[in-house]
């Protein structure tokens, strides 16, 4: 059974502010480790793939970081905007499987 | 021009019907999936298809039976629903290696009373 942790479950920053959170990821058998932001009542959007070790990947004021020798990722949001509330997802994959994903961390900006 | 798309949105039926939900890409990719969102929100996969081949099958009872009429459609069956089967169903489609970012659809909002 492939776990994927993510904390912290949820967060409230002030707007302005940065933030960031984590995923960990089975370091074994490993593919590729996805980022995926989820709005309400919307679909999961895919933010980054990543599949080398020390791959850093930028979008605007979101970037990630991967460490797959001990298993974990990082997301960072710069300068936080009320646009940035949602859930961020993160999924492992290893080789043939689909994704096995985390819970999330459920992102609140405040004004 | 909708990527992902999947009907009905909201489907309400009687525990013990089957039912269908379908789902469509415009986006040429060659691998498309079923996911389920449970109760606790947690997305988990149920089936992918590669080029008409099922490729993974997870541990979904086998009422559950994904069908793909051709690369741009995977269509979800349910037979004999169940109150548990209750949850929002995802599509989604990715291209090429499994490295690639899959696209989902909006989901299908399933109850069952």
């Amino acid at each position: 059974i492939l776990n994927v942790e993510q904390s912290p479950q949820s967060l409230h920053v002030q707007e302005g502010d940065s933030t960031n959170f984590t995923c960990s990821f089975p370091s074994s058998n490993f593919y590729a480790l996805h980022w995926y932001r989820w709005e309400t009542a919307k679909s999961p959007e895919a933010l980054f793939v990543m599949t080398l070790n020390g791959d850093e990947k930028k979008k605007g004021r979101i970037s990630a970081t991967l460490n797959t020798k001990e298993g974990y990722s990082y997301l960072y949001i710069k300068g936080s905007q009320p646009e940035d509330s949602a859930t961020y997802l993160c999924a492992f994959h290893m080789g043939a499987d689909g994704l096995t994903f985390g819970k999330g961390t459920h992102l609140i900006i405040q004004p | 021009d909708t990527a992902v798309s999947q009907t009905p949105k909201y489907l309400v039926t009687q525990m013990g019907n089957d039912k269908s939900i379908k789902c469509e890409q415009n986006l040429g990719h060659d691998t498309m999936y079923w996911y389920k969102q449970d109760s606790k929100k947690f997305l988990k996969i149920m089936f992918s298809y590669n080029n008409k081949e099922l490729i993974i099958n997870e541990t979904v009872p086998n009422r559950f039976s994904p069908k793909s009429p051709d690369k741009a459609h995977l269509n979800l069956h349910i037979n004999s629903l169940e109150l548990g089967d209750s949850a929002v169903y995802f599509c989604a489609s990715s291209q090429g290696p499994p490295g690639q970012p899959q696209h989902f659809g909006d989901g299908t909002r399933l109850s069952i009373l």
